[in-house]
């Protein structure tokens, strides 16, 4: 009965390749965010969907790309990754303003 | 756009001891504020919001916060401090406009250390 999940809760990838990270909540919100924190535990946003539309997109690579099949999902892919992408990734979503967080993806790119 | 200063990276604090973080925020418009935890390795958790109404707004395990709208400040307390709520705090600021996105703006955060 996971509110918010995320996979793979660890990724540990070499430099250049591709990878995705999935998130899902299954308390019927409306938007969705994708967040960053990085190794000085500062936390930032990437994007943000309400109802599979893109309504936040802070300047972020293009090699990041958030999809949304769906309200209940929200998908990071990211593309020639490279060493400045480790980090943590939380998915979250939202209902009236109250943001409620995944566990978190630790991306470590060697 | 908002901005979130905690003041203190570190707070030590004995056991069974009162614990205050500071949070101030700038704003333009008017907001929500947020307490979240981390503990290590983990996600984070919410622990309190003020959205509207009482400025004093009580959240999980024993901690309470103040909005000030005079300070722009939502300070976090707790009376009597525990080992386990040794974690990172951090305070978030969203806007509270209807429509918006109301994405959060985080605090660097605060490591609260409780010692025996």
């Amino acid at each position: 009965d996971t509110a918010v999940s995320q996979t793979p809760k660890y990724l540990v990838t070499q430099m250049g390749n591709d990878k995705s990270i999935k998130c899902e909540q299954n308390l019927g919100h409306d938007t969705m965010y994708w967040y960053k924190q990085d190794s000085k535990k500062f936390l930032k946003i990437m994007f943000s969907y309400n109802n599979k539309e893109l309504i936040i997109n802070e300047t972020v690579p293009n090699r990041f790309s958030p999809k949304s099949p769906d309200k209940a999902h929200l998908n990071l892919h990211i593309n020639s990754l490279e060493l400045g992408d480790s980090a943590v990734y939380f998915c979250a979503s939202s209902l009236s303003g109250t943001q409620y967080f995944g566990p978190g993806t630790r991306l470590l790119v060697l | 756009a908002q901005s979130v200063t905690q003041l203190d990276s570190q707070v030590p604090v004995f056991e069974e001891a009162p614990v205050e973080l500071r949070c101030n925020y700038s704003s333009s418009v008017s907001v929500y504020l947020f307490w979240y935890v981390q503990y290590p390795n983990q996600g984070l958790q919410l622990l309190l919001k003020y959205l509207s109404g009482s400025t004093l707004v009580k959240g999980i395990n024993g901690f309470e916060a103040e909005f000030n709208k005079s300070q722009t400040s939502f300070h976090l307390r707790k009376p009597s401090v525990h080992i386990s709520d040794t974690a990172e705090y951090f305070c978030a600021v969203s806007d509270s406009l209807s429509g918006s996105a109301r994405q959060l703006t985080f605090g660097s955060g605060t490591q609260l250390t409780v010692l025996p």
